[in-house]
């Protein structure tokens, strides 16, 4: 149980275009989301925390208009990179919350990530 | 300082042997404590968590709290090439989740 998916698995695209990313919890419902970056052999860096039907919470330093967010049902939250440059290039990976397993309501289950090459 | 301090390795070791891995926090707001593992190119996967100080065991995982010391602590007992991967800390208090770098662990047969 707690299986949180992400489609696509890696990405390739050309500079100037948009990557959007979907992030699905596929056996429960997900009133949290968040959204994370991480580079080769370094630690996650939490993006965005997304609650359904609502806006989505930017940590600083992230570009709201640049990383959009979209957490419009309980098992879905999708993260489009628009206009995408090379720096942009990283594994995304998302996570979900569900405080109704059982588990601790902190409890997060990550997705398997996605790998965005942007040329 | 950092709020959850986890030492990034590498930490390379022969096949057998006991690893131990450890975090520091300095919130002692903090009362859910996880452990996550990651191998390479793969999302972390929930690994163990508890609650309070003391140890819990699964298997050949042993995880251990000492709130008083604000210090956590994964121990794997005869560790295998398959344990190879990155080993994530992450401590919540009231919903709000700090994770540790992630420490690099290589089994070798």
């Amino acid at each position: 149980g707690a299986v949180v998916s992400q489609h696509p698995s890696w990405v390739i695209c050309k500079s100037g275009t948009s990557v959007k990313i979907e992030c699905r919890s596929l056996d429960f419902q997900a009133t949290t989301m968040f959204w994370y970056r991480q580079f080769p052999k370094q630690s996650l860096m939490l993006m965005a925390t997304s609650n359904e039907g609502s806006k989505a919470t930017y940590e600083q330093g992230v570009e709201k208009d640049k990383f959009l967010i979209n957490h419009a049902s309980l098992t879905l939250s999708t993260l489009t990179v628009t206009s995408a440059h090379p720096e942009d290039s990283s594994f995304y990976i998302c996570s979900a919350r569900d405080g109704g397993r059982g588990q601790h309501p902190d409890t997060q289950y990550f997705g398997p990530g996605t790998r965005l090459t942007v040329l | 300082q950092k709020e959850v301090e986890q030492d990034p390795g590498p930490l390379s070791v022969p096949e057998g042997a006991i690893v131990s891995l450890n975090c520091t926090y300095s919130n002692s707001a903090f009362q859910y404590f996880m452990w996550y593992r990651q191998y390479s190119r793969k999302g972390p996967e929930l690994l163990m968590y508890t609650y309070s100080s003391g140890n819990k065991e699964d298997g050949r995982f042993t995880a251990q709290v000492d709130k008083s010391s604000k210090y956590i602590s994964l121990f794997i007992r005869d560790s295998q090439p398959s344990d190879s991967a990155t080993y994530l800390c992450a401590m919540s208090a009231y919903n709000d989740m700090r994770f540790g770098a992630g420490t690099r662990l290589t089994v070798k047969p």
